[in-house]
């Protein structure tokens, strides 16, 4: 199975400001997704991160917002942009190894983010 | 659309209880399901899966059994320890990973 890990493990940030999350995978991975964990709720996907291209955004969630980067089949980063309070979360992102299949996901452990 | 719906906790049981979380799935066709487990602190872990019906998915003493006909994967384990405590997730395999709202299990010695 795929290691993954994230920087910054967490973070407390003042709104307006951004910070970018980075996601390394030990091996290459055909795809790479992106989470958000709210308090006390279960997981909502952002977006799924694909290598060459733009990614690809959920409902409720925009470019603009959380711009993805996927520059190689190992490497991943969200920006969240413009932060307010609303945006603590616990943002985790994972991998897929099986090609075009959602059968089976490793995750990272997380990045904590407090927005004050 | 494809949906997951876990039992609510907290579940609070003292060490060597048995343990069952519920788990019941709405989807089209049958798509695979999994358990993943989050410690606190730490991100998810796939705990089992299990990928066509009536397979039983087992792992560190977890089962869960795939029944479509009552759409359920149940998580089950006769004699929880206190270093089981977690936040429990089930989830399906649709368009994408599609996780219940989780169940925390605290045990206690």
């Amino acid at each position: 199975s795929a290691v993954i890990s994230q920087k910054p493990s967490r973070d407390i940030c003042q709104r307006g400001t951004s910070l970018t999350i980075q996601c390394q995978v030990d091996s290459q991975v055909t795809m790479m997704f992106w989470y958000r964990q709210q308090p006390g709720q279960s997981l909502t996907l952002i977006a799924t991160a694909n290598q060459g291209s733009e990614a690809t955004y959920e409902s409720g969630f925009v470019i603009d917002k959380f711009p993805i980067s996927r520059p190689n089949l190992t490497f991943s980063t969200l920006t969240v942009s413009n932060m307010s309070p609303e945006d603590s979360s616990i943002y985790l992102c994972s991998g897929s190894p099986s090609g075009g299949s959602y059968n089976e996901q490793f995750f990272g452990p997380g990045t904590r983010l407090t927005v004050l | 659309g494809d949906s997951v719906t876990q039992m609510e906790g907290p579940v609070t049981l003292s060490e060597e209880a048995f343990l069952t979380i519920n788990c019941t799935y709405t989807a089209t066709g049958y798509p695979s399901l999994f358990w993943y487990v989050q410690y606190p602190g730490e991100g998810l872990q796939l705990l089992l899966k299990a990928t066509k019906a009536d397979d039983k998915g087992s792992n560190k003493g977890f089962e869960a059994t795939y029944r479509k006909e009552t759409t359920s994967f149940h998580l089950e384990k006769g004699s929880v320890q206190v270093s089981d405590s977690a936040v429990y997730f089930c989830a399906l395999a649709g368009t994408a990973l599609i996780f219940g709202k989780g169940t925390t299990l605290s045990v206690s010695s």
